[in-house]
């Protein structure tokens, strides 16, 4: 079973829409959790931590769900910028690794 | 300057030649990581080194060899490689081992003819 899941999409939306992912991982012990972005042929980088009891950035909200080991991506307002793939990674508890889901695919459409 | 620098951005090479690509982090960080990134796949763990010292090698296969002479560079040795290694091989640093933000390098794109 793959330490985190993610939907490859993709997802197309037009401008405005409001559209989320989910990300699944399997070892219940995991500790942090993360949203990268991957602009193509770009290096990811972080668009924001998730925090247990949620957070939110700007259009953007991130959610924790332990009891179900999935988190949540919300995208509110798209725009044409928004367009890129959005990366899930989770770190366990103990070990050197971050995982990454395979990444969600957006296209925020005109 | 950013934080996180890969040379080459492009290689291409014949199975039988021998290559580096190098990794440069001007961050202070202290965890460094070699990353493959293949197409629909997810990123996959290559090598961890922390302080200098290899914590982590994910059955890499040998014709891959990673070097750290220091904790601010990383090189990954390429020989006798198969067209199957063809990828983006990213470069990431962190303040400590899997703690933090992971920041990337802007990827050397392999080809193996």
């Amino acid at each position: 079973r793959k330490e985190v899941e993610q939907d490859p999409g993709p997802f197309n939306v037009p401008e405005g829409a409001t559209v989320a992912f989910n990300c699944t991982y399997s070892n219940s012990a995991s500790q942090s959790f993360f949203w990268y972005r991957q602009d193509c042929r770009k290096e990811p980088k972080l668009l924001m931590s998730v925090y247990s009891s949620g957070n939110e950035d700007g259009r953007f909200t991130a959610q924790l769900n332990r009891a179900s080991q999935y988190i949540s991506l919300l995208i509110r307002d798209s725009k044409l910028s928004d367009s890129a793939t959005y990366l899930c990674v989770v770190t366990p508890r103990t070990g050197n690794q971050f995982y990454f889901g395979t990444g969600t695919s957006l296209t925020v459409i005109p | 300057e950013t934080g996180v620098t890969q040379t080459p951005r492009h290689l291409v090479m014949g199975m039988t030649n021998k290559k580096s690509l190098k990794c440069e982090q001007h961050l202070g960080h202290n965890a460094m990581y070699w990353y493959k990134q293949s197409a629909k796949k997810p990123l996959e763990l290559m090598f961890v080194y922390s302080l200098e010292e290899r914590v982590e090698n994910n059955s890499v296969p040998s014709r891959f060899s990673p070097e750290c002479p220091n904790s601010s560079h990383l090189f990954l040795h390429l020989h006798t490689l198969q067209p199957e290694d063809s990828a983006l091989y990213l470069c990431a640093s962190s303040q400590d081992l899997s703690t933090g933000e992971l920041f990337f390098g802007e990827g050397s794109r392999l080809t193996v003819l």
